[in-house]
């Protein structure tokens, strides 16, 4: 019974690159939620998407960050040209269908951890 | 917009001594609430929720919260550590809007060290 599974648990990144983070919800689940935690700080939600749909990504910023949930595949949340500022964990979380309100609580993955050097 | 508000952000306290975290959130309509915690280098885990019904929910591991609708808030409790509760614990809101689905926002978090 796979929970929220995020890839790469580490990851680092010279100043420049580019940053894919992957989630796969858990099974049945077909909505997906983003959130950053800067050090020292609680979680941000980023983007809310369900499958081919970006539903809020109010949480986003505005420049070099994107995100998708396609039809076949896991999550990613995309971070292009990436800065010191991008370093912190990114928390992908899950929740099962229910017309956008569930009394369902959402599942975390272990989140991914980005350096940028 | 809706906010969390977390009101220590570090306790520390022994062994045996009684816990207690406060939220207050402040959105005016209907909310679900939840206390999460995150164990050092772990991902969160839902330690308790609250949806509708007793305002008094208890969760796993001891812990129990309150839901106060009147003051806006869900404060968490424990009448007892352990040196395992040494964690960071995270009060989340979930607006009951459809557009907002099961969207979380949450408090800055407070970190417990329990000296043994």
């Amino acid at each position: 019974n796979a929970g929220v599974m995020q890839n790469p648990r580490h990851l680092v990144r010279r100043r420049g690159q580019e940053a894919r983070l992957r989630c796969s919800p858990m099974k049945g689940h077909s909505h997906v939620y983003w959130y950053r935690q800067l050090p020292e700080e609680g979680l941000k939600f980023m983007v809310y998407l369900q499958k081919e749909n970006i539903i809020d990504e109010s949480g986003m910023p505005k420049e070099r960050f994107s995100a998708e949930f396609p039809k076949e595949g896991p999550s990613i949340l995309r971070i292009q040209q990436v800065v010191r500022g991008d370093s912190a964990a990114y928390f992908c979380a899950s929740s099962p269908p229910g017309g956008g309100i569930s009394n369902q609580p959402q599942h975390f993955g272990d989140g991914t951890r980005l350096s940028i050097l | 917009a809706q906010s969390v508000s977390q009101h220590n952000h570090h306790v520390i306290l022994s062994e045996a001594a009684s816990l207690e975290l406060g939220c207050n959130y402040s959105y005016g309509g209907t909310v679900n609430l939840f206390w999460y915690v995150q164990y050092p280098g772990q991902h969160l885990q839902l330690l308790l929720k609250y949806f509708s019904g007793d305002p008094l929910v208890k969760g796993i591991k001891g812990f129990e919260a309150e839901f106060i609708k009147s003051k806006f808030s869900f404060n968490l409790r424990k009448p007892s550590v352990q040196w395992s509760d040494t964690a960071e614990y995270f009060c989340a809101v979930n607006p009951l809007v459809k557009a907002a689905g099961n969207k979380l926002t949450f408090g800055g978090g407070t970190r417990v060290l329990v000296k043994p």
